[in-house]
């Protein structure tokens, strides 16, 4: 199947400061791309979906300010978590889309906000 | 109800067992048929992918689709503790985001 690496795999950061994360396609171009957060024991809950270009779509009671998601390019897109508080850490995931209906995942970023 | 409706278990299985896991949904318009394997702390991996009415097989998986009962199956044959984690059915129409089931825990006990 389809790679999709996820940079940093681990982060933990200070309250106030804002962690990166990136998503890439390895082998296949990417328009869309999707970010989902998992709490333990929990479902995916999508956050964004992003289109090469294009500005994010965010779900309901995400906010596009704090959870900032750039589609620069077909192989990457970014999440930035700004100003990162305690109740920001948690399992971020991304995943592409090669073409309609195949969607692979990234192996998640673990955030831990002290 | 909801679109997508998945028994959460937990799913205990002897090994050597073949493990079935279900899903049902409601949407009529649903086009792709998904099942996706997640162990703890990672992300999901993509296992079965299906878009028409059938059965599709890889190894040891199978994975089957009722359009007309909105009733998806993925079959685990001579099932491994190796693949104790989460599956996860989801479904789309169109290019929009997945749907997924909430999950089902199944665990092999060897």
């Amino acid at each position: 199947g389809a790679v999709v690496s996820q940079h940093p795999s681990w982060v933990i950061c200070k309250s106030g400061t804002s962690v990166k994360i990136e998503c890439r396609s390895l082998d296949f171009q990417a328009t869309t791309m999707f970010w989902y957060r998992q709490f333990p024991k929990q479902s995916l809950m999508l956050m964004a979906t992003s289109n090469e270009g294009s500005k994010a779509t965010y779900e309901q009671g995400v906010e596009k300010d704090k959870f900032l998601i750039n589609h620069a390019s077909l192989t990457l897109s970014t999440l930035t978590v700004t100003s990162a508080h305690p109740e920001d850490s948690s399992f971020y995931i991304c995943s592409a889309r090669p073409q309609i209906g195949e969607q692979f995942f990234g192996p998640g970023t673990r955030l831990t906000v002290l | 109800q909801k679109e997508v409706e998945q028994d959460p278990g937990p799913l205990s299985v002897p090994e050597g067992a073949i493990v079935s896991l279900n899903c049902t949904y409601s949407n009529s318009a649903f086009q792709y048929f998904m099942w996706y394997r997640q162990y703890s702390r990672k992300g999901p991996e993509l296992l079965m992918y299906t878009y028409s009415s059938g059965n599709k097989e890889d190894g040891r998986f199978t994975a089957q689709v009722d359009k007309s009962s909105k009733y998806i199956s993925l079959f685990i044959r001579d099932s491994q503790p190796s693949d104790s984690a989460t599956y996860l059915c989801a479904m789309i129409k169109g290019n929009t985001p997945l749907v997924f089931g909430k999950g089902t825990r199944l665990s092999v006990i060897a």
